[in-house]
Formats: structure tokens, C-alpha cells, sequence
């Protein structure tokens, strides 16, 4: 069935790290891939989105490459910081649904 | 300002009591959805609805039931069906249109003693 997975934290880094998040997804067809983030005892925000292959999504500082043939949906940032510590969430929006991944913790050390 | 709010942020429950989560959106959104989250096991949608009087469930639907009454409102009841009822619910809402992303509530935390 429709999926997604993505890399199992928490994955904790130092201040001015490269981070990279691995995100794939299973469907059928051609769903739109988005990132969301949340923050501790808050819901979800969106962080960015892609609509189509080869698009790119791209907000304060994070990036990801919508790869239709690797069915993957990484997210990167060149530079974490402090304040970039939460939980990131891989989704992925097919037949009107949300389909989420497992949720990735991120941990950034000063 | 528009937005989507969850009422309470914090509820406790009896075993053997229902009891009604409440989210509504002034946003004029279609579609609304509940989700449960539990540590490690990210969001697992209960039930989902694309217009008014109409919905549908998700993945873990056993033990919750919801209504649809108005475009703005979707609430959820955990009725003393569901076993493990202590989570985190989050409820979003999106409109119809595809390629569009969700819009979050803050969340009720629900414990029952």
C-alpha cells in the first residue's frame, strides 16, 4: 500500500552540521511530497513542499529534490542550528489523503 | 486570523468514559482530518472527511467515531471501545484541491486514569 519511511533518529548533530533526512515513499502514482516539522508540545507545520519530479521545495535554509526515480525525497540543510531541533515529518498526499512517515527527531548541539 | 484550534490542549479521562475532542476551522477548508500520534510511530490517521455529512475511516479507526455536521467542525469522540486511548491527536485541515498542504491544530493530549 501507499507509504512512506524515512531515516530513524534521533540523529543529533553539532552546530553548523550538514544534515541530511532520507525520505522514500511507495504509491502508485505521481503524489505530491511535502516536509513538516513540529516543535515540542505544538502540531505540525509545514517546512516545504514538491508537486512534481525533479521540482525542488526549499525554506529557511532546508531543502528537497522531489526524485521520481529513486522515489525519494530527502531533506538537507547545509547549517543547522539550535533552534532547528524538532521532529521533522516526511508526507506524502495521494487520493485526498495524508499518508505521514515515522518522524524523525533531530537533536543540535551549541 | 484564520487558523485551526483544538479544544483542550490537555484532557484526562476515567477508563470506561467517552469523551469528545474538538477542532474547528475558520479557514473554509473542505477536508479535515484526525490523526493520532505516539512516540516513535509518527501520525496514524483515524478518520478523514472531504465534505460536510460525508466521512471516512483511516488506518486505526476502531474505537473512535466522529460527525460532520458543519464545514467548520469535525469533532472526535475516543469512545471506552478504544483500548489504549492515551495519545497525542492532532487534527488538520486542507481543501480539496490537490497539491495543497494540511493545516494543523496544536494538539490535545489525552490520559485517562
Amino acid at each position: 500500500g501507499d507509504s512512506v519511511t524515512q531515516m530513524e533518529g534521533p540523529v543529533t548533530l553539532s552546530e553548523e552540521a550538514f544534515l541530511t533526512i532520507n525520505c522514500t515513499y511507495t504509491a502508485t502514482g505521481y503524489p505530491s511530497l511535502f516536509w513538516y516539522v513540529q516543535y515540542p508540545g505544538e502540531g505540525l507545520q509545514l517546512l516545504l513542499k514538491a508537486t512534481k519530479a525533479d521540482d525542488k521545495g526549499s525554506n529557511k535554509g532546508f531543502e528537497a529534490t522531489y526524485r521520481k526515480e529513486t522515489t525519494s525525497f530527502h531533506l538537507e540543510k547545509g547549517s543547522v542550528q539550535v533552534s532547528d531541533s524538532a521532529v521533522y515529518f516526511c508526507a506524502m498526499e495521494y487520493g485526498n489523503k495524508l499518508v505521514f512517515g515515522a518522524g524523525t527527531i533531530l537533536r543540535v548541539k551549541s | 486570523d484564520g487558523g485551526i484550534t483544538q479544544s483542550p490542549k490537555y484532557l484526562f479521562r476515567k477508563e470506561g468514559q467517552n469523551v469528545t475532542l474538538s477542532c474547528e476551522q475558520n479557514l473554509n477548508h473542505d477536508a479535515m482530518y484526525w490523526y493520532r500520534q505516539d512516540p516513535g510511530q509518527g501520525l496514524r490517521l483515524i478518520y478523514y472527511s472531504q465534505i460536510v455529512n460525508d466521512f471516512q475511516k483511516g488506518d486505526i479507526a476502531e474505537g473512535y467515531s466522529v460527525s460532520r455536521e458543519k464545514k467548520e467542525s469535525f469533532p472526535l469522540t475516543v469512545t471506552s471501545a478504544q483500548k489504549n486511548p492515551t495519545a497525542f491527536y492532532l487534527c488538520a485541515s486542507s481543501p480539496r484541491e490537490r497539491n495543497t498542504e494540511a493545516f494543523f491544530g496544536q494538539g490535545t493530549r489525552l490520559t485517562v486514569v
